[in-house]
């Protein structure tokens, strides 16, 4: 089983739709969560941080399911700039440093 | 606004030779990444700082090395390239203060082609 696992997509989605991507994570004492997103052929960058209360920026939710180990982002009222891949990221500290990138779910919003 | 540059976009040497990646951030942060990006793979990391003179090993360190003289700057050494390390590697930094731990910004990119 993968340390960081994310379904590859694609997501097709309308403009308008809410669309919702989950990351599930093996390791149990795992401790920071992040979601980037990636445009083809650029780096990737930070989209939110994951909170255990859960938090949310404008149309982006993200939750962390710590007894399920999943992490999860929702994002309402799509737009056509939203199209991306979505990459989960989880750090673990316990024996040393150690940070996870999942492979990432490809997105595309259509008109 | 957070800037990570890296010293090259696109990079093409031949097998045997040494390479040399510079990457450097300008918003005084500790640690410092570096990550290759496979398709099919996502990224994977390679080696991280998180002071000056500073280094741990990721999941794949073989046939690389680092160096981080400065705090700004973090240097990726292949000291004998190999077409398998043909990718895109990219570099970030993050912070270590509370509330931003670990929020990693990366730079650009360099796409190495190993022949």
């Amino acid at each position: 089983r993968k340390e960081v696992e994310q379904d590859p997509g694609p997501f097709n989605v309308p403009e308008g739709a809410t669309v919702a991507f989950n990351c599930t994570y093996s390791n149990s004492a795992s401790q920071s969560f992040f979601w980037y997103r990636q445009d083809c052929r650029k780096e990737p960058k930070l989209l939110m941080s994951v909170y255990s209360s859960g938090n949310e920026d404008g149309r982006f939710t993200a939750q962390l399911n710590r007894a399920s180990q999943y992490i999860s982002l929702l994002i309402r009222d799509s737009k056509l700039s939203d199209s991306a891949t979505y990459l989960c990221v989880v750090h673990d500290y316990t024996g040393g440093f150690k940070t996870i990138f999942g492979a990432g779910t490809r997105l595309f919003v259509k008109a | 606004d957070v800037k990570v540059t890296q010293s090259s976009r696109y990079l093409v040497k031949r097998t045997g030779e040494k390479v040399f990646l510079e990457c450097v951030q300008d918003m005084d942060h500790e640690n410092m990444f570096w990550y290759r990006q496979d398709p099919g793979l996502g990224l994977r990391l390679i080696y991280f700082s998180y002071d000056v003179k500073m280094k741990e090993k990721g999941d794949i360190p073989e046939g690389y090395s680092v160096s981080r003289e400065k705090k700004e700057r973090f240097s990726l050494i292949l000291e004998s390239a190999s077409t398998n390390q043909t990718s895109m590697y990219l570099c970030a930094s993050s912070t270590r203060t509370s509330g931003r731990a670990y929020e990693q910004y990366f730079g650009p990119g360099t796409r190495l082609t190993v022949t």
